[in-house]
């Protein structure tokens, strides 16, 4: 069963950093794009970020470009969004997800639960 | 940059009746267009991809048709069940920047 699990939400300040992870099981890892995509309260879905299998090609939506940084260790079934200088507008639920097939042009199929991630002083 | 527009933002129906939403994009995706369908508290999932293949498990109620800009999802008999926010996705362009609509809320009439 495929399981993504994020964690490392929670309360920071403005211009504050965050570093959020998601677990990744039931599947191998190393063969697939994966996805952040973020949702604000009360509001729709946003895309966020896309990595390679390698790590090697990562885009961003221009928001958080410059401010936030897509990652991952296929040795530890992980992906990671490194957050900085974080604004009040990047308050929202983070998910993790995981494309249907091993390309970047697809459907998103598998979803995290989410983690919040409140910038509020 | 593409942009995706979802119509009408709020859909009133009754169960049972048949819901059609709409979603256009700023210029041709061919048919890399998936629907996602999300309910309160709960993570996306995905309904459609292709434009119009539905994703393992999906019923057969729900179907997606169109491609280039024009798109629709059709939910032949809603069931209770159906009654949430449904977005477009495009993932067309390269370098892979992908947008979503901003939703159409399926709620009870």
């Amino acid at each position: 069963e495929v399981q993504l699990v994020e964690s490392g939400g929670g309360l920071v300040q403005p211009g504050g950093s965050l570093r959020l992870s998601c677990a990744a099981s039931g599947f191998t890892f190393s063969s697939y794009w994966m996805s952040w995509v973020r949702q604000a309260p009360g509001k729709g879905l946003e895309w966020v970020a896309n990595i390679k299998q390698d790590g090697s090609e990562k885009y961003y939506v221009d928001s958080v470009k410059g401010r936030f940084t897509i990652s991952r260790d296929n040795a530890k079934n992980s992906l990671y969004l490194q957050m900085n200088s974080l604004r009040a507008e990047d308050t929202a639920v983070y998910y993790c997800a995981r494309f249907h097939r091993g390309m970047v042009r697809g459907p998103l199929l598998y979803w995290g639960q989410g983690t919040l991630v409140t910038v509020s002083s | 940059e593409i942009v995706m527009t979802q119509s009408p933002a709020t859909l009133s129906v009754s169960p049972g009746e048949r819901a059609t939403l709409s979603c256009r994009a700023s210029q041709s995706v061919s048919s890399n267009l998936a629907w996602y369908q999300q309910k309160p508290g709960q993570a996306p999932r995905l309904l459609i991809y292709g434009a119009s293949t539905r994703a393992t498990g999906i019923p057969a109620r729900f179907s997606g048709s169109g491609s280039g800009t024009e798109f629709t999802l059709t939910i032949s008999s809603l069931q209770s069940e159906d009654f949430a926010v449904y977005y477009c996705q495009q993932y067309n362009n390269w370098p892979p920047l992908w947008a979503f609509g901003q939703g159409t809320k399926v709620e009870i009439k």
